[in-house]
């Protein structure tokens, strides 16, 4: 069964302090990890799509990189405004039939 | 933002009664999909969309009927509401299969 999880569930920085959010899959044939950001009352906003192990994206102070098992989002010297929830899908093959499988989310609150 | 208007907004209904949600997008994208959110599950695909009168079943369709007419239109359909069904509903649209998908805003629903 298509799985993913994320962690940490939640993650509080001091702004500045660069840190990592995990998001770990187990799928029948990668078609692609999605990495998405929410924030509150909104619905969520694509930030970076990863087709094969060893691709990297990056915006601002964001950079996604992805394993044959993981991806981390990786956040350096955050500010404020990155606060928010950052979601994690995969689209796999075989039997997935275009259905993104989203883990639970990490709750990222920056400190000033 | 990607062109998507979800309406209503907000709903309360009482359980037992019929309710219709609206999904409405600007892009001219093939593919169109309901979410809801709920705490502790994240996001589940409801049913989706590759063409005009073409859809399938996701992963949590039972009380749900979808329907499109047209491209630019999406409607789910709670034949009768239940209290379990009381969430937050996203649409989303993606040009195929495999790429991102983009978020409309979002119905929270409440049924009494």
């Amino acid at each position: 069964e298509d799985q993913v999880t994320q962690s940490p569930e939640a993650l509080r920085l001091q702004e500045g302090e660069s840190s990592s959010l995990n998001c770990s899959y187990t799928v029948s044939g990668l078609r692609g990890l999605f990495w998405y950001r929410q924030d509150p009352g909104k619905g969520p906003e694509f930030l970076f799509t990863l087709y094969s192990a060893g691709e990297e994206k990056e915006k601002e102070r964001l950079k996604a990189t992805l394993t044959k098992k993981e991806s981390f989002l990786h956040i350096t010297a955050p500010k404020p405004e990155d606060s928010a929830t950052y979601l994690c899908a995969v689209l796999g093959g075989m039997d997935s039939s275009y259905k993104l499988i989203f883990g639970s989310g990490t709750r990222l609150l920056v400190r000033p | 933002d990607a062109g998507i208007t979800q309406s209503p907004r907000h709903k309360v209904t009482e359980t037992g009664t019929p309710v219709t949600l609206r999904c409405h997008q600007t892009e001219n994208h093939r593919y169109m999909y309901w979410y809801r959110q709920d705490p502790g599950h994240g996001l589940r695909l409801i049913h989706y969309s590759y063409g005009v009168k073409d859809t399938d079943k996701g992963e949590v369709s039972d009380g749900y009927s979808v329907s499109r007419s047209k491209t630019e239109d999406f409607l789910l359909t709670l034949e009768s509401a239940t209290s379990s069904q009381t969430s937050v509903y996203f649409c989303a649209i993606s040009e195929g299969e495999d790429y991102e998908q983009y978020f409309g805003p979002g119905t929270r629903l409440t049924v009494t």
